[in-house]
């Protein structure tokens, strides 16, 4: 296992259109955080999954957001209608829940909406 | 909410010098994490610090611990370029990880 996966690495939209991103875990790895970070600034939270259960979710993420983790395994996230606001680098992040919590980030989807 | 300030939030050292970036945060977590981000790059895990007192060190760089003081230093020995990047702490609260504001350190020959 290499690692966090995730994909596509870019991704440019028109405003209101719908975009998905994927991220595949390391698989032994039983939780699965999303992250947006904007220039300049630190990773804010979205959302986690332990297993398949989404167990804790931002007030960054509207109604427009959503995720997914089927079986516990891949998560996928999904932005309705984007806005130029959504414009970030999403990040995906996985670990094990017990004493080392430490989280491994995957290479990040780059979206831009013009 | 939980709040992790880092200090400075830019550095520009020359190399050779040492210098300490500061991160406080305002919650009780005895779990803390420091992360270097190359630009445009995802993040790397640098050190994972799990107890009170908790000090590890990896080449030049050496990260420190207190919980009772909300406090975590990455402390850069004899910094070099290589060393350039930005660095983030993050706070974990058992649900999320809270990460600082990032320190952005430029090592100049």
């Amino acid at each position: 296992d290499t690692g966090v996966s995730q994909d596509p690495r870019h991704k440019i939209t028109k405003r209101g259109q719908n975009v998905t991103f994927r991220c595949d875990p390391i698989s032994e790895h039983n939780r699965l955080y999303w992250y947006r970070q904007t220039l300049g600034q630190g990773p804010e939270f979205l959302t986690y999954f332990q297993n398949e259960a989404q167990l804790e979710k931002s007030r960054l993420l509207s109604d427009r957001f959503s995720a997914e983790r089927p079986k516990g395994s891949f998560s996928t996230l999904e932005i309705q209608r984007t806005e130029q606001g959504d414009s970030a680098m999403y990040l995906c992040a996985s670990s094990f829940r017990g004493p080392n919590t430490e989280a491994f980030f995957g290479q990040g989807t780059r979206l831009t909406v013009v | 909410e939980l709040k992790v300030e880092q200090n400075p939030l830019f550095l520009s050292m020359q190399e050779g010098k040492n210098y300490t970036i500061y991160c406080n945060y305002s919650t009780t977590s005895d779990r803390l994490y420091w992360y270097r981000q190359d630009p445009g790059k995802s993040l790397e895990s640098l050190f994972v610090l799990l107890s009170n007192g908790a000090v590890k060190q990896e080449g030049r760089l050496m990260a420190s611990l207190d919980t009772k003081a909300r406090l975590s230093t990455l402390h850069i020995t004899a910094a070099v370029h290589d060393l350039s990047a930005t660095y983030f702490c993050a706070v974990d609260t058992g649900n999320q990880f809270y990460f600082g504001t990032g320190t952005s350190l430029t090592v100049i020959p």
